[in-house]
């Protein structure tokens, strides 16, 4: 129980083009869902955070507009990196909570902005 | 803010060794877990502990909930080659929002 998927796993995109990454539970019904961003050797770092049919809250320093997050359904998330830059190449890595204690993590998106 | 220290930042052990990993804080948390993050994969939850002092097991995996509120640790016994990975603990701040603060990880590898 508790699986948490991605798609795509890893996309490689030019520079200056929009990329849209899924995050979905596909065995429970996700109150909050949360989008990460890991750099080699480095621990997670939260983006934001959101919760279906309201606005994500985004960390200090994370740009909303170049990174649209649309909660749609208690079991889809979705983070769009847009104009994407070669600095926006990353893991991109989402979770799902299903009692707001647990968080179970997706496979991680690899984006690589050329 | 809120900040989780964890040690040691790497091991490098023989197999069939017990390894033992730990996190601290000066902040108080209510909850603590344990996470495995293999290379190019997002973190699976080992373990999650709720009460101060609480001791849970996983197979070879043991955490406890510090008695302070203020750390955790996580043992593993006798270790195989599969355990290879980077261990992440995590606690859930003051705030009700769900989130999670994460240590530094420990990258443990393991000689055949």
């Amino acid at each position: 129980g508790a699986v948490v998927s991605q798609h795509p796993s890893w996309v490689i995109c030019k520079s200056g083009t929009s990329v849209k990454i899924e995050c979905r539970s596909l065995d429970f019904q996700a109150t909050t869902m949360f989008w990460y961003r890991q750099f080699p050797k480095q621990s997670l770092m939260l983006m934001a955070t959101s919760n279906e049919g309201s606005k994500a809250t985004y960390e200090q320093g994370v740009e909303k507009d170049k990174f649209l997050i649309n909660h749609a359904s208690l079991t889809l998330s979705t983070l769009t990196v847009t104009s994407a830059h070669p600095e926006d190449s990353s893991f991109y890595i989402c979770s799902a909570s299903l009692s707001g204690y647990e968080q179970y993590f997706g496979p991680g998106t690899r984006l690589t902005v050329t | 803010g809120q900040q989780l220290n964890q040690s040691p930042q790497s091991m490098f052990i023989q197999e069939g060794e017990d390894v033992s990993m730990n996190c601290t804080s000066s902040s108080i948390f209510n909850t603590w877990l344990w996470y495995k993050q293999e290379p190019g994969e997002g973190p699976v939850l080992l373990i999650a502990l709720y009460k101060a002092g609480e001791l849970t097991s996983n197979g070879r995996l043991t955490a406890q909930f510090g008695i302070t509120r203020k750390d955790s640790f996580l043992n593993i016994s006798a270790s195989i080659p599969s355990d290879v990975g980077i261990y992440f603990c995590a606690a859930h701040g003051s705030s009700n929002t769900g989130k999670l603060i994460f240590g530094q990880g420990t990258t443990l590898q393991v000689k055949p």
